[in-house]
C-alpha cells in the first residue's frame, strides 16, 4: 500500500517570491508521482508526473518538481508566483500496475500582493 | 475535444435517499475512476471501471456502487444516503488501464445530504 504526506497544509508566499511545497511518500513497491492543482469549484488539474528517467520533472505553469528516490520526496517548487498559483495542490502517487491514485491531505497556497 | 463532464454539477438529498450520479469521459478514453474529496478525509478513491468491468474498488461500503456503460459513459450510486456522504465526488477518464496514463478529472458533482 502507498501512502503521501505533505507536509504543510497552508503556505502563505508574497507575489514574485519562489516556493516550495512539500511531499513525501510511502510504498513498498515502484511508484509514479504526481502533482494536480485545484481551483476553487473546480476539479484537479495536472501539474507534473514522475514516471522515470531524470528526476526533474518540468509542469505547467512553470512548475517543476525533484524525484528523490532516498528520501522518498517529490517536493513542488515555482521560482516566482502569481495571484493565479492561489489554489490548493495535491501530491498523489499510484503503483505502476493500477489507475489508482494515494492523494495527499493538500496543501492550500496563498499568494499575497 | 471536450473533458470530462459530470452531471449533476450539485445535488442535495436527504438521509435514506438514494442517488445517482452520471460522468462521461473524454472521447475515446475507456477507463473511468471515481473519487470522494471531503474536507476530513480528502480525496479518496472508490471505483475503477474499463471495459464495462470494475477493475479496482477503494475501501467503501457496499452502499456505494458504479457501472459503465459500452460508449464509455459510466454512473455512481449511493444508495441509503448518510449525513458523511456529503462531498464532492469526482470521475476522472484515461485512455487505458494501468500504468502511467495520465487521469483526466471532471468539475465534479456536489452531493450534499440533509
Amino acid at each position: 500500500a502507498q501512502s503521501v504526506t505533505q507536509l504543510d497544509s497552508q503556505v502563505p508566499v508574497f507575489e514574485e517570491a519562489p516556493v516550495e511545497l512539500r511531499c513525501n511518500y510511502s510504498s513498498s513497491v515502484s511508484v509514479y508521482l504526481f502533482w494536480y492543482v485545484q481551483y476553487p469549484n473546480q476539479g484537479l488539474q495536472l501539474l507534473l508526473k514522475y514516471l522515470s528517467g531524470s528526476t526533474l520533472v518540468k509542469g505547467i505553469n512553470g512548475f517543476e518538481a525533484e524525484f528523490n528516490k532516498s528520501q522518498t520526496s517529490f517536493h513542488l517548487r515555482k521560482p516566482s508566483v502569481h495571484i493565479s498559483d492561489t489554489a490548493e495542490y495535491f501530491c498523489a502517487v499510484s503503483d505502476t500496475r493500477a489507475q489508482k491514485l494515494v492523494f495527499g491531505q493538500g496543501t492550500r497556497l496563498t499568494i499575497n500582493p | 475535444k471536450a473533458g470530462v463532464t459530470q452531471t449533476p454539477r450539485y445535488l442535495i438529498k436527504t438521509r435514506g435517499q438514494q442517488v445517482t450520479l452520471s460522468c462521461s469521459p473524454i472521447s475515446g478514453h475507456r477507463s473511468v475512476s471515481w473519487y470522494q474529496q471531503t474536507p476530513g478525509q480528502g480525496l479518496q478513491f472508490l471505483f475503477e471501471y474499463f471495459s464495462e468491468t470494475q477493475r479496482n474498488k477503494g475501501n467503501f461500503p457496499g452502499r456505494f456502487s458504479g457501472r459503465q456503460f459500452s460508449n464509455s459513459r459510466s454512473e455512481m450510486n449511493v444508495s441509503t444516503l448518510e449525513l458523511g456522504d456529503s462531498a464532492l465526488y469526482l470521475c476522472a477518464s484515461s485512455l487505458v488501464m494501468g500504468g502511467p496514463d495520465t487521469q483526466y478529472f471532471g468539475p465534479g458533482t456536489r452531493l450534499t445530504v440533509l
